[in-house]
């Protein structure tokens, strides 16, 4: 298996504009969960989905990140608009259920807001 | 709710030398413990973790951890530092959740350092 697949790997952007980050589990996993990373706040979880379902969305720092999983083997997370304190490098994960079981994480996306 | 404390956001040791990065978790219910690595411009990569049963971990590349209920930790160790070692480790919760992985809760990270 590919492992988990997230594009693109480096996103500049200007301020305002809509930023789209594309996440591709692992075959035959059924949880999903996005995460960003800064300096200052360290490792966030912004949402989980478990069976295309999102099931905590509490992570999500405003009404401008949204988040989608049509089918199992796709997830978007978007921006809508952006700001400069959004760049970070957002990391998408997946899991089979339980949570005994470990995460296994994309490449991430480095995001620039300028 | 759960939380993770890395104790040292850097910690540098001789090469040969023994790693120790600390880790203390708090959740409310028996905890799944984790400890990732983090190559630079890399994603996570699992080191070892615990789940049920013995309490002392092995995983990859050499690192042990131990779980202790009484001390809520979760210590990683490695008896003899290589200059591959050198990264970012993150120590992780994730609680138990009827019907799906809930997420895991990270600690802030540890760089560690070899010094040649």
């Amino acid at each position: 298996d590919a492992g988990v697949i997230q594009s693109p790997r480096h996103e500049v952007t200007e301020m305002g504009q809509e930023v789209t980050l594309r996440c591709k589990p692992i075959s035959g996993h059924n949880s999903l969960f996005w995460y960003r990373q800064t300096m200052m706040r360290g490792l966030e979880l912004l949402i989980y989905f478990n069976n295309n379902v999102p099931i905590d969305d509490s992570g999500m720092p405003e009404d401008r990140f949204s988040a989608k999983m049509p089918n199992a083997s796709f997830s978007t997370l978007k921006i809508q608009p952006s700001e400069p304190r959004d760049s970070a490098v957002y990391f998408c994960a997946s899991s089979t259920t339980g949570g005994s079981t470990e995460a296994f994480f994309g490449q991430g996306t480095r995001l620039t807001v300028v | 709710a759960q939380s993770v404390t890395q104790l040292g956001s850097h910690v540098s040791v001789s090469e040969g030398a023994l790693v120790l990065l600390r880790c203390n978790y708090s959740s409310s219910v028996p905890p799944y413990l984790f400890w990732y690595v983090q190559y630079p411009n890399q994603g996570l990569q699992l080191l070892l973790k615990y789940t049920t049963g013995a309490t002392l971990v092995k995983g990859i590349n050499g690192f042990e951890a131990e779980f202790k209920k009484s001390e809520t930790s979760f210590h990683l160790t490695k008896p003899s530092a290589h200059m591959s070692d050198a990264a970012e480790y993150f120590c992780a919760v994730s609680a138990s959740w009827g019907g799906g992985a809930d997420g895991l809760t990270f600690g802030k990270g540890t760089h560690l350092i070899i010094q040649p």
